[in-house]
């Protein structure tokens, strides 16, 4: 079956750097995204990854190894507004997106 | 730009009836989908369209219908509300197969609970 893997929580402090991992088991593969879910709003997309390596997006980054089915969301200086939960997400060779459940960060002044 | 909007924001529904919640874009993206979320679950696809027309079934369809009359609608229907079917609903559209990434972006979200 299909499967995306990521923690359930975590826990950073304000001005520090936090990683959030995914693991991912899909039919095919068609690119890795990445949004971001304040509680009671939308999924608003935040990257994109197809081939292996690290994009850079301001105080974002995220990081792909395919042959490792593996990717990382890694967030700089952190703010309190990047309380939220992070959502990882494989597109599949159907061209659907598989979820993961997200993983619900908690900034610490 | 709207972008895509959803209708209605919430909605208490009894048992047994129907609704149809609304979705409308603005972007002329070809692709359109219906999510459900619940807590502690990934979204998960009802049913999708890759182009007007057109509809299939995504891993959660039982109990819910679609129909993609024109590219701007995406209307999704309980024809008979069961309790199991109370969650956030989000409607979401991608330009799929064109120059970008196919990425999907979201609607407000309908907050149904069936009572």
């Amino acid at each position: 079956g299909q499967n995306i893997d990521q923690p359930t929580e975590m826990t950073a402090t304000e001005g520090a750097i936090v990683q959030i991992n995914c693991t991912y088991q899909t039919s095919g593969f068609n690119g890795l995204f990445w949004y971001q879910q304040h509680a009671g709003e939308a999924p608003t997309f935040l990257s994109y990854n197809v081939l292996d390596g690290l994009e850079e997006k301001g105080r974002f980054s995220s990081f792909l190894s395919r042959s490792k089915g593996y990717s990382y969301l890694l967030l700089k200086e952190l703010q309190m507004k990047d309380s939220a939960s992070y959502l990882c997400a494989v597109m599949d060779s159907n061209y659907q997106l598989i979820w993961g459940a997200g993983t619900k960060l908690i900034i610490k002044p | 730009t709207a972008g895509i909007t959803q209708a209605p924001t919430s909605q208490i529904l009894a048992a047994g009836r129907s609704m149809t919640l609304r979705c409308t874009q603005d972007m002329r993206h070809n692709a359109m989908y219906w999510y459900r979320q619940d807590l502690g679950l990934g979204l998960r696809l009802i049913h999708y369209s890759n182009t007007a027309g057109t509809t299939g079934k995504g891993e959660v369809p039982d109990g819910y219908s679609v129909s993609r009359a024109n590219t701007d609608d995406f209307p999704l229907t309980l024809a008979s509300a069961v309790p199991s079917q109370t969650s956030v609903y989000f409607c979401a559209s991608s330009d799929l197969g064109g120059a970008g990434t196919d990425t999907q972006y979201f609607g407000p979200g309908t907050r149904l609970t069936v009572l």
